[in-house]
């Protein structure tokens, strides 16, 4: 069964370094998301993203962070100077159309 | 904007015991509603959905769900729970129209007695 994978599983960082969370979205699938949950919390959104493009950002998707589809199977979310307050496992999520997303196992991101 | 509450945060049961958690949706038309599963340490897994039609619908692990618009309601429930049940539980709402970006609950963490 497909499944969306990302990479790495847990990243450590210093504060201040920029840290680059990867996807592997479903093959055939058109949207793409990132969420974060920091520990003991829900599952907040931060970016939508179809078509080469961002489709919706929340709040917290501030100029800290881009996403990027480099190729035609991967999916990125890049955050620059990262702080205390990134640490969190972040998701990422596919779908092909109207229907419910598939989420990747998470990477958890610890900053130092 | 749609906003989901699930107002128990922690729910304790006994193995064997029937369980229901709750969710409640605030949305201007039908919603898209979602349960999912979270077990310690892994990403996020879908029990069911509800889309439209049937407003009983079936997921996996034998979890069931019941929509209520007019409680605007979409309540999860198990006849016996089992041990391996103990997870975190969320519920999410999507809108059915525009962009599809659902919004999730701030989860109830499910803990089974033996």
């Amino acid at each position: 069964e497909p499944e969306v994978t990302q990479t790495p599983s847990h990243q450590v960082t210093q504060m201040g370094q920029e840290v680059i969370l990867r996807c592997v979205p479903i093959s055939n699938h058109l949207y793409f998301y990132w969420y974060r949950q920091i520990l003991g919390q829900k599952v907040e959104f931060l970016v939508s993203f179809y078509n080469n493009e961002i489709s919706e950002k929340s709040e917290i998707f501030d100029d800290q962070f881009s996403v990027e589809r480099p190729d035609g199977s991967n999916f990125t979310l890049k955050i620059r100077s990262t702080k205390l307050e990134d640490s969190a496992m972040y998701f990422c999520a596919s779908i092909q159309a109207y229907n419910e997303q598939f989420f990747g196992p998470g990477t958890r991101l610890t900053v130092l | 904007a749609q906003s989901v509450t699930q107002p128990d945060i922690h729910i304790t049961v006994s193995e064997g015991a029937s369980l229901e958690l709750r969710c409640n949706y605030s949305y201007g038309a039908t919603p898209y509603l979602f349960w999912y599963v979270q077990s310690p340490g892994q990403g996020l897994q879908l029990l069911l959905k509800y889309f439209s039609g049937d407003t009983l619908v079936q997921g996996i692990k034998g979890f069931e769900a019941e929509f209520k618009r007019s409680q605007s309601s979409f309540n999860l429930r198990k006849p016996s729970v089992h041990w391996s049940d103990a997870a975190e539980y969320f519920c999410a709402v999507g809108a059915s129209g525009g962009s599809y970006i659902p919004t999730f609950g701030r989860g109830t963490s499910l803990i089974v007695h033996p």
